[in-house]
């Protein structure tokens, strides 16, 4: 069964710290792993991966993806309280996006 | 249009009756997806629309859900007999073709709150 894990749950850090959240998955198939930043309702998009070891990266928010081990991560450097929201990882298998259970961030200031 | 459009954006409604979600995808978009995200969960996957054609309906939770599509474009989520455990923010998104795998983009969600 596909599925897509993230760790940690939720994380609590201080404006200025460097956060990385991570996504590992097992998916029939892999097309492309996506990163979405979701406040109030809608998630809006932050990246979208499907080389190994090439970066993306986008300001302050930067992320890779290592299909040999299955995982990506999304790093957040000098954090500030705007970054606070679920980070979801959702992965493309065949035709449909599984979507982790997100990470809570909230950065305090 | 510009955006993925869902309507209602809020819809309170009593145990036992049926609502209609609507979702009015980015114009060209040929995949329809309906997520359904409860309070505090992860999205869970409903239904996936490639055209007017559902080839994945296997996550829709039980015989009380449906969906449709018209005109490659609008989609209708139908709810039959609501329970309070359909309570939850029902999202839409649209990709255009999937070949190797095209960013998805969500409408702002309809709340519906079973009362």
């Amino acid at each position: 069964e596909d599925k897509v894990v993230q760790s940690p749950l939720s994380l609590v850090v201080h404006e200025g710290d460097t956060v990385t959240l991570n996504c590992s998955y097992e998916v029939t198939n892999f097309r492309s792993l996506l990163w979405y930043k979701q406040e109030k309702k809608a998630p809006t998009f932050l990246f979208m991966l499907t080389s190994s070891g090439i970066e993306k990266k986008s300001g302050r928010l930067s992320s890779i993806l290592d299909k040999k081990e299955l995982f990506s991560i999304l790093n957040i450097t000098a954090t500030q309280t705007g970054d606070s929201a679920v980070y979801l990882c959702a992965v493309s298998g065949t035709y449909k996006y599984i979507f982790g259970t997100g990470t809570r961030l909230k950065v305090l200031a | 249009g510009a955006g993925v459009s869902q309507s209602p954006s809020n819809k309170v409604t009593e145990k036992g009756k049926d609502v209609e979600l609507r979702c009015d995808p980015i114009s060209g978009h040929t995949a329809l997806y309906w997520y359904r995200q409860s309070l505090g969960q992860g999205l869970e996957f409903l239904i996936y629309f490639q055209g007017n054609s559902a080839p994945d309906k296997s996550g829709l939770p039980s015989d009380r859900f449906s969906a449709e599509r018209t005109g490659g474009s609008v989609s209708t989520l139908t709810i039959q007999r609501t329970q309070q455990e359909d309570s939850a923010v029902y999202l839409c998104a649209s990709s255009s073709y999937m070949s190797s795998g095209n960013t998805i983009y969500f409408g702002e969600g309809s709340w519906l709150t079973v009362v």
